[in-house]
């Protein structure tokens, strides 16, 4: 089965860091870009960064570029998700989510994983 | 980023149909292909049902159909069904290389 699993959720203060890693299993990690997409509370979804397959192309939401680096490493079949000078609009749950690679889709999804921003 | 424009709710009775739509930009949906669609149940990871505009993914029900004209995009689930309860939301491709999803759709079985 086709499966990805975020990790690394929790409570921060504003201004603080906090790392998100999302472990694949079930597909060629190596061969699938990969985003991370956000929901805060009562809120719809809002897409925050794309890595590609290869690390060559890599995107970001206008509300955390700067403050947020998407990475991969290709070998262990993780992603993540380091974010810095966090902000109480940064509460949300993360999810990752895979590109299908048919024009941007994103055809499996994790749970996702809490992140709270608050003093 | 503004958010692609989605109807707040919609609601059907079983076994009717409904349809929802998205409405972008030029720098989106009117220049792209780039449509999908998704499903949001609470507690649950949101599900693919519709990608490039309207093709399904395999698995998905043919309940599902997806179109679009112009800048606007819609989402028609036919004959509704009390499981179709949830969220919905509209993604897109944007210039500038970034996604924009809608702000999402809560559909209601009557």
């Amino acid at each position: 089965e086709e499966q990805l699993v975020e990790a690394g959720g929790g409570l921060v203060e504003p201004g603080g860091s906090l790392r998100l890693s999302c472990a694949a299993s079930g597909f060629m990690f190596n061969h699938y870009g990969l985003n991370w997409v956000r929901q805060a509370p009562g809120k719809g979804l809002e897409w925050v960064s794309h890595i590609s397959y290869n690390n060559w192309v890599i995107m970001y939401a206008d509300s955390v570029k700067g403050r947020f680096i998407i990475s991969r490493d290709n070998a262990k079949g993780l992603l993540y998700l380091e974010m810095n000078s966090l902000r109480a609009e940064d509460t949300a749950v993360y999810f990752c989510s895979r590109d299908g690679g048919r024009g941007w889709d994103m055809d499996v999804w994790g749970q996702g994983t809490t992140v709270s921003v608050s003093s | 980023q503004s958010a692609l424009t989605q109807p707040a709710s919609v609601s059907g009775s079983p076994g009717q149909s409904i349809t929802i739509s998205c409405t972008g930009t030029n720098n989106d949906i009117g220049y792209y292909n780039y449509v999908s669609w998704y499903q949001h149940l609470p507690g649950r990871a949101p599900k693919l049902l519709i990608y490039e505009v309207s093709n399904r993914p395999s698995g998905v029900s043919n309940r599902f159909s997806g179109s679009k004209f112009d800048s606007t995009a819609s989402l028609t689930i036919s004959g509704l069904q009390a499981e179709d309860e949830g969220d919905y939301f509209c993604m897109s491709f944007r210039s500038g290389h970034t996604l924009v999803f809608g702000g999402g759709t809560k559909v209601t079985v009557l």
